[in-house]
C-alpha cells in the first residue's frame, strides 16, 4: 500500500467555515494531486503541483486553494464552505519525468476525505 | 473530447464466479491504459498498466486487454471472491502530456455474492 495519508477522513462541517484537508506522503515524490469525486462519477483534478512552490488548477474549476511549502505536504483549503462542496476529495502523488517506457510514473492514491457541508 | 466510457455501470456476480468489465475511450494520442480498483470509501488503487504496444497483462485473477486499434479494453476477473467487490475504474493517459494527465471513466460497481 502507497505512504500517502489524509485527514480527516470524514469530516461534517457548516456552511461559511473554513476547512483544510491535509494530504502527506512519504515517497518523496515530486508530484502531487487533488482530485474531486462524487458517488459513481469519475474523479476530476483540481489542483496539482509538479514541485515546493509550484501550483496550478486542474481540468475542474474549484473554489479551494492549495500550497506545497514542503515536497511530502500538500493541504486543500476551504475558505467558506457551501453545500456544493460536499465531495469526496482524492489526493495523490507521483514521481516527476517518465519511466524506463517513457511513460508517466504511476500515480498514487491517499484514502480520501470525505467532506459533507451542512 | 477525450472520454473514458465503461460498461457495465453496476454488476452482481455469484462468488466463484468469472465477469468481464469493458472500457471504450477515445483518448488521443494514447499514452497507456490503467486499471484501479477502487474499495467504498477509499482511493483507487492500480491493478495492470498496459501501453500502446501491449494488448494483455495479468495480475492474479485479475487479466486487462488492450486493443489500441479499436481504443478498447477489457478486466476479466477470475473465480470471483467477496473481496473483489469494488468499483473498477479504467483511466487513460495521453501521449505527450508531461503533467501525464489521466482520464477516468465512471467506473464500474462489481457486487460478489456468497
Amino acid at each position: 500500500e502507497a505512504d500517502i495519508y489524509q485527514t480527516p477522513r470524514y469530516l461534517v462541517i457548516g456552511t461559511g467555515k473554513k476547512i483544510t484537508l491535509e494530504c502527506s506522503q512519504t515517497m518523496g515524490h515530486d508530484k502531487m494531486y487533488w482530485y474531486q469525486q462524487d458517488p459513481g462519477m469519475e474523479l476530476h483534478l483540481i489542483h496539482y503541483s509538479y514541485g515546493v512552490n509550484s501550483t496550478e488548477k486542474g481540468d475542474l474549476s474549484s473554489e479551494s486553494t492549495v500550497s506545497r511549502i514542503r515536497t511530502e505536504h500538500f493541504p486543500l483549503t476551504l475558505e467558506s464552505a457551501r453545500p456544493s462542496h460536499t465531495s469526496q476529495y482524492l489526493c495523490a502523488s507521483s514521481f516527476a519525468g517518465t519511466g524506463g517506457l517513457g511513460e508517466p510514473y504511476e500515480q498514487y492514491f491517499g484514502p480520501g476525505t470525505r467532506l459533507t457541508v451542512t | 473530447k477525450n472520454q473514458v466510457e465503461q460498461s457495465p455501470q453496476s454488476l452482481i456476480i455469484l462468488e466463484g464466479k468469472n465477469c468481464t468489465l469493458q472500457c471504450n475511450y477515445t483518448v488521443s494520442p494514447f499514452s497507456n491504459l490503467r486499471w484501479y480498483k477502487q474499495d467504498t470509501g477509499r482511493g483507487p488503487v492500480s491493478l495492470t498498466i498496459m501501453t500502446f504496444s501491449e494488448n494483455t497483462k495479468s495480475n492474479g485473477r485479475y487479466t486487462a486487454t488492450l486493443d489500441a486499434d479499436t481504443k478498447q479494453s477489457s478486466l476479466h476477473i477470475t473465480a470471483s471472491q467477496l473481496s473483489d467487490s469494488a468499483s473498477y475504474i479504467c483511466v487513460v493517459s495521453d501521449r505527450g502530456s508531461t503533467l501525464g494527465r489521466l482520464y477516468f471513466g465512471r467506473g464500474t460497481q462489481l457486487t460478489v455474492w456468497p
